[in-house]
């Protein structure tokens, strides 16, 4: 059975500095997806990248990257140059090829200080 | 213009009673979904829908009934209303198709409070 674990509940990093919010995942699907969101205090979900398994590269988008390794089962999310607008709690998911939900971990609550 | 959109944002009702939470969405897509998500912001699927079929039930309570009069539109129907069910309902759409283009996009929640 398809799972996700998020070991840090919080994480609080000063303005400007790289943050790494840990994931590890289970699954014995040779074909998933693995996808992060961020939820401000507002609510919503917000989707920020997207890393399938068979991706031979690390999966960017602007100040995001995923730090994938494969054999070690982890999903890290990075943030480059960390603002105040990245306080919020960011979760991991993980989606099986032929599956169709989501399974999500429990959370990491980031806050940035300035 | 709101991808996808959710109706109410706060829902506050009293226990034993019936409510309906309405989601549409105007991307086009053909799949739709519930989640809950729990005071601990446990998130967790409970029902999807592709083109009006459900294909996942998550062995949900039979008091909550999801309706898709069409492809845009999923609508959650709760009855009887319980203090345990207090907490905020996600709508999401996706298209069905490989994992690369299944990207879940969600609408802003439902606060649902039971009292």
């Amino acid at each position: 059975a398809q799972k996700i674990t998020q070991t840090q509940p919080g994480m609080f990093v000063q303005e400007k500095e790289a943050v790494t919010l840990d994931c590890t995942y289970d699954t014995s699907d040779p074909s998933y997806g693995l996808f992060w969101y961020k939820q401000p205090s507002s609510g919503e979900m917000i989707f920020l990248i997207y890393q399938g398994s068979y991706d031979q590269q690390n999966a960017t988008e602007g100040r995001y990257s995923l730090n994938f390794q494969k054999a070690r089962k982890s999903a890290n999310l990075v943030i480059s140059a960390s603002q105040l607008g990245d306080s919020a709690m960011y979760f991991c998911a993980m989606r099986e090829e032929g599956a169709q939900k989501l399974v999500f971990g429990q959370g990491t609550r980031l806050t940035i200080n300035p | 213009d709101t991808a996808v959109s959710q109706t109410p944002k706060y829902l506050v009702t009293q226990m034993g009673n019936d409510k309906s939470i309405k989601c549409e969405q105007n991307l086009g897509h053909d799949t739709m979904y519930w989640y809950k998500q729990d005071s601990k912001k446990f998130l967790k699927i409970m029902f999807s829908y592709n083109n009006k079929e459900l294909i996942i039930n998550e062995t949900v309570p039979n008091r909550f009934s999801p309706k898709s009069p069409d492809k845009a539109h999923l609508n959650l129907h709760i009855n009887s209303l319980e203090l345990g069910d207090s907490a905020v309902y996600f709508c999401a759409s996706s298209q069905l198709a490989g994992l690369a283009k299944n990207i879940q996009y969600f609408g802003a929640g439902t606060r649902l409070s039971v009292l």
